[in-house]
């Protein structure tokens, strides 16, 4: 158990539709990370945040968005969901988010959009 | 990913066998993360390597890191069952996103 924590684990929904996954980082973590893994795209960096705010940003589409609630857990909100949105996603936490910093993940959420 | 290229893409070996994969980066690199996955779980975090020339252990896992060849190897000695699963590299080479390698599959065979 990483003591990061992600909800819910699986979730089911038709296009169009608009879900928030939501990530919980281990005590004392500043900096939360989004990871979108696919069999074909692999595991992809979408976004970083940092005690609340916008660190990096990787191959995030402009359909999703995420943010930092100052108790540090997170949400990413997808929406126009595509049949190529399902996969699953990661959420990671570390404690500093700069430099060589150990991530921690989350057990994921398989996001399933029929 | 194109930055990271892991080798081979998948194994299968026989219980007790030595295996190595490696991970080679296009771009230079300044540090490097191993991670192992079951299929369809989370990341478990094995290993960070931060110099060149580091090489780190945990149990029969040993991973070190070339900076010259811009190369990491990870190595497991007599491989075991419980070794079985997917292996990612991953490392920040352009500046606060990890990128990860597209994966080694291992399978270990009793």
């Amino acid at each position: 158990d990483s003591g990061v924590t992600q909800t819910p684990k699986h979730l089911i929904t038709a296009t169009g539709q608009r879900v928030t996954l939501r990530c919980s980082p281990r005590s004392g973590d500043l900096s939360v990370y989004w990871y979108q893994q696919s069999l074909d795209q692999g595991l992809q960096f979408l976004i970083q945040y940092y005690n609340g705010e916008e660190r990096a940003k990787g191959n995030i589409l402009e359909r999703f968005s995420a943010q930092q609630f100052p108790d540090l857990h997170s949400e990413l909100n997808l929406s126009s969901l595509e049949l190529g949105d399902s996969a699953l996603y990661f959420c990671a936490s570390s404690r500093r988010g700069y430099g060589l910093d150990e991530q921690f993940f989350g057990p994921g959420t398989r996001l399933t959009v029929l | 990913s194109q930055e990271l290229e892991q080798s081979p893409q998948s194994l299968i070996v026989q219980e007790g066998k030595n295996l190595t994969i490696n991970c080679t980066s296009s771009k230079t690199l300044y540090g490097l993360y191993w991670y192992k996955q079951k299929y369809g779980e989370g990341l478990i975090f094995l290993m960070m390597l931060q110099k060149g020339g580091e090489e780190k252990s945990h149990e029969k896992i040993t991973a070190k890191l070339d900076e010259k060849k811009q190369q990491s190897s990870l190595h497991i000695t007599a491989s075991q069952p419980s070794h079985a699963g997917i292996y990612l590299c991953g490392a920040d080479i352009y500046g606060g996103k990890l990128i990860f390698g597209q994966g080694t599959e291992l399978s270990v065979k009793p």
